[in-house]
């Protein structure tokens, strides 16, 4: 039990362009999702805080109007990449939370962005 | 906010030996301390996690100790093989299930 998917797991896209990044949790309803982002070689960064009905908590130094995060359903969250740009590759991960009592956070499989 | 410190950045071990990864964590109020392994390209991956009303948590070859006091946490490997090689990630919480995680230790098993 306990699966988180992400769609696409890779995707390349020119500068400029935006991207959606989409995580589901499969077997489980998760209220909270995370989102995080992992440049080579480094640890895993909280973007932000993604709440189902209602609006993302974002971290210092994150641009909310550059990374959409929409939390339509209990099941899935978005993550949207605006007007990309090659500094914006990267490996982002999606990780959802079963419950309101649970600590343990499932991760997605990933998604590697490359702007060209 | 809470800052979360790992040492060593990078851990070589002979196949066998024992390897120890340690975390100190800024923010008393921390009650949940995740450890995760990561191979390249892949999702973290939980291999064992505590709260702060234990101090010490064993699994198979893999153990947690953490000292509060000290605010500060370790994981240790005993009978490595080289499958342990990946990175690996502390991580501590204070409620809100938001984590902060290390900066990772890149752990090389030799065979």
């Amino acid at each position: 039990g306990a699966v988180v998917s992400q769609h696409p797991s890779r995707v390349i896209c020119k500068s400029g362009t935006s991207v959606k990044i989409e995580c589901r949790s499969l077997d489980f309803q998760a209220t909270t999702m995370f989102w995080y982002r992992q440049f080579p070689k480094q640890s895993l960064m909280l973007m932000a805080t993604s709440n189902e009905g209602s609006k993302a908590t974002y971290e210092q130094g994150v641009e909310k109007d550059k990374f959409l995060i929409n939390h339509a359903s209990l099941t899935l969250s978005t993550l949207t990449v605006t007007s990309a740009h090659p500094e914006d590759s990267s490996f982002y991960i999606c990780s959802a939370v079963p419950g309101s009592t649970s600590n343990e956070q499932f991760f997605g499989p990933g998604t590697r962005l490359t702007v060209l | 906010g809470e800052n979360v410190e790992q040492h060593p950045s990078t851990l070589s071990v002979q196949e066998g030996d024992s390897a120890v990864i340690k975390c100190t964590y800024s923010d008393s109020a921390s009650n949940y301390f995740p450890w995760y392994k990561q191979e390249l390209g892949k999702r973290p991956q939980l291999i064992i996690d505590i709260r702060s009303n234990v101090g010490e948590k064993k699994d198979q070859r893999i153990a947690v100790t953490l000292n509060k006091t000290a605010k500060h946490f370790s994981l240790h490997i005993t009978e490595t093989q080289p499958e342990d090689s990946a990175v690996y990630f502390c991580a501590a919480s204070k409620g809100g299930n938001k984590l902060v995680f290390g900066a990772g230790t890149i752990l090389r098993v030799k065979s």
